[in-house]
């Protein structure tokens, strides 16, 4: 079955710390995008791809790198920069309308 | 700049009581409006997609309607199992990588 993995499911980092997380998409979807979610707040999108080897920051980018070297992948990397980075984040591709999500990454700072 | 409110922020029913969930929208033009459901510790579940004015879509207990401002998520008789938050969506017509903008979310529990 055609779907988007994410890995791994919990995740804990020391402050300081470089982590990444892992999106993997097995639906042939050109654009992916990384959202963050945070308790009793919606979405919001912190970079985003259309194709392959080219990536737009969103509206909470700072703190945050990607890469885009295969259509299949798009990993998100949470750099000691990004000051509150506890929070459950989602991945999600799509062909034109609406997106198809993962089952999300929580990341707690320890 | 494209806004979606939704609200209540919480909701709780009564198994078979019915109710509505609201997700009002500010955007120059709507290419859709999307609802998913989101389980805790999960991601979202994609429901119902709605593109114009007056259009309806149902999916068992779950009925979406859209009008030029405002989207509703009618819950009719509902079960424990339909707890969960509900998110709206919209896109907008030339939005940069068919980016979606979500509202905050509409959290119902429903008790036996």
């Amino acid at each position: 079955d055609g779907g988007i993995t994410q890995s791994p499911k919990y995740l804990f980092r020391k402050e300081g710390q470089n982590v990444t997380l892992s999106c993997e998409q097995n639906l042939n979807h050109d654009a992916m995008y990384w959202y963050r979610q945070d308790p009793g707040q919606g979405l919001r999108l912190i970079y985003y791809s259309q194709i392959v080897n080219d990536f737009q920051k969103g509206d909470i980018a700072e703190g945050y790198s990607v890469s885009r070297e295969k259509k299949e992948s798009f990993p998100l990397t949470v750099t000691s920069a990004q000051k509150n980075p506890t929070a459950f984040y989602l991945c999600a591709s799509s062909r034109e309308f609406g997106y198809t999500f993962g089952s999300g990454t929580r990341l707690t700072v320890v | 700049e494209d806004q979606v409110t939704q609200s209540p922020e919480a909701l709780r029913l009564q198994e078979g009581e019915s109710s509505s969930l609201n997700c009002s929208y500010t955007v120059s033009g709507l290419r859709g409006l999307f609802w998913y459901r989101q389980d805790p510790g999960k991601g979202p579940e994609f429901l119902f997609t709605l593109y114009s004015a007056g259009e309806e879509k149902e999916k068992e207990r779950l009925k979406a309607t859209l009008t030029k401002k405002e989207s509703f998520l009618h819950i009719t008789a509902p079960k424990p199992e339909d707890s969960a938050t509900y998110l709206c969506a919209v896109q907008e017509i030339g939005a940069a990588g068919n980016k979606l903008t979500f509202g905050g979310g509409t959290r119902v529990l429903v008790k036996p």
